[in-house]
C-alpha cells in the first residue's frame, strides 16, 4: 500500500503564480524525494531532502520537511506552462544510505494555464 | 542516451497470454527496481535487484509474475496468464548504492493493455 497522501489532488493556476503541493507520510524516513511525471511518461527526479534537513532549494523549487508532523511541501515559484505535470512525493524508509524501494504518494496534478 | 531504457513502450495482449518486458538500467548502476502504476495513482513497488540478486518482492508480485536480472545488467519482467487487472504502466528505475541517497532514475515505462 502507498504511504503518502498528497494534497491537493489537482491544482490549476495561472502562469506566473506559485504552486504549493503537500505530502504526508506515515513511517520514519531516511529521506523524501519529489518527482515529476508528464502525461504517459516516466518520472523525473526533482529534489531530495534528507531527514535531518528542514528546507532545500533548487532553482524555482523549494522543499520543506517537518519530520515531527511527517509532512513535506513542494513550492514551485513563478510557474510556467511547461510545469504542467503530475508531481509525486516518495519516501525512503531505509536507514543510512542503503535504500531500497521508494514509497510514492498518489500525486498532485498541476495545470498551469498560459 | 545513457538513461534507463525500456522495451517495448506499449504492449497490447489478450487475456491469458504471456508477456515479457525488458529494462536496461544506467550502465554503472547496481540496483534495478520495478514499479507498477495505474491511472491516477503513484507508482507501487514490485521488486528490486542488487546486481543479480533479487532482494525484495512486494505482495503485489503474484506467482504469475517473475523478474530476473541474470548478469546484473538488464532485467526482464514476465507476466504469465495475463488478466485485465494487469493493465498498467510498468516502470523500471535504477540507482547506485551509496551514492546520492537512493535517487532513482526512471525509464519511460511500458504500457500494458490486456483485452
Amino acid at each position: 500500500s502507498q504511504q503518502g497522501e498528497e494534497d491537493p489532488q489537482a491544482l490549476s493556476i495561472q502562469e506566473g503564480e506559485n504552486a504549493t503541493m503537500n505530502c504526508s507520510y506515515k513511517t520514519s524516513i531516511n529521506n523524501l524525494q519529489w518527482y515529476r511525471q508528464n502525461s504517459g511518461r516516466g518520472l523525473v527526479h526533482l529534489i531530495l531532502i534528507r531527514s535531518n534537513e528542514r528546507e532545500k532549494h533548487s532553482g524555482r523549487l523549494r522543499v520543506t520537511l517537518d519530520t515531527s508532523k511527517k509532512s513535506s511541501s513542494l513550492l514551485i515559484t513563478a510557474s510556467r506552462a511547461a510545469d504542467t505535470a503530475s508531481y509525486f512525493c516518495a519516501t525512503d524508509p531505509h536507514l543510512g544510505n542503503q535504500g531500497g524501494k521508494l514509497i510514492f504518494g498518489q500525486g498532485t496534478e498541476l495545470s498551469v494555464k498560459p | 542516451d545513457t538513461g534507463v531504457s525500456q522495451d517495448p513502450r506499449h504492449k497490447i495482449t489478450k487475456r491469458g497470454q504471456n508477456v515479457t518486458f525488458r529494462c536496461d538500467p544506467i550502465s554503472e548502476h547496481n540496483r534495478l527496481y520495478w514499479y507498477r502504476q495505474t491511472l491516477g495513482q503513484g507508482p507501487e513497488f514490485l521488486t528490486y535487484f542488487q546486481n543479480e540478486a533479487q532482494l525484495e518482492k512486494s505482495r503485489l508480485l503474484s506467482d504469475r509474475f517473475s523478474a530476473e536480472r541474470p548478469k546484473g545488467s538488464f532485467s526482464t519482467l514476465e507476466i504469465q496468464r495475463t488478466e485485465q487487472g494487469d493493465s498498467a504502466m510498468y516502470l523500471c528505475a535504477s540507482s547506485l548504492v551509496g551514492l546520492r541517497y537512493n535517487e532513482q532514475f526512471f525509464g519511460p515505462g511500458t504500457r500494458l493493455t490486456v483485452l
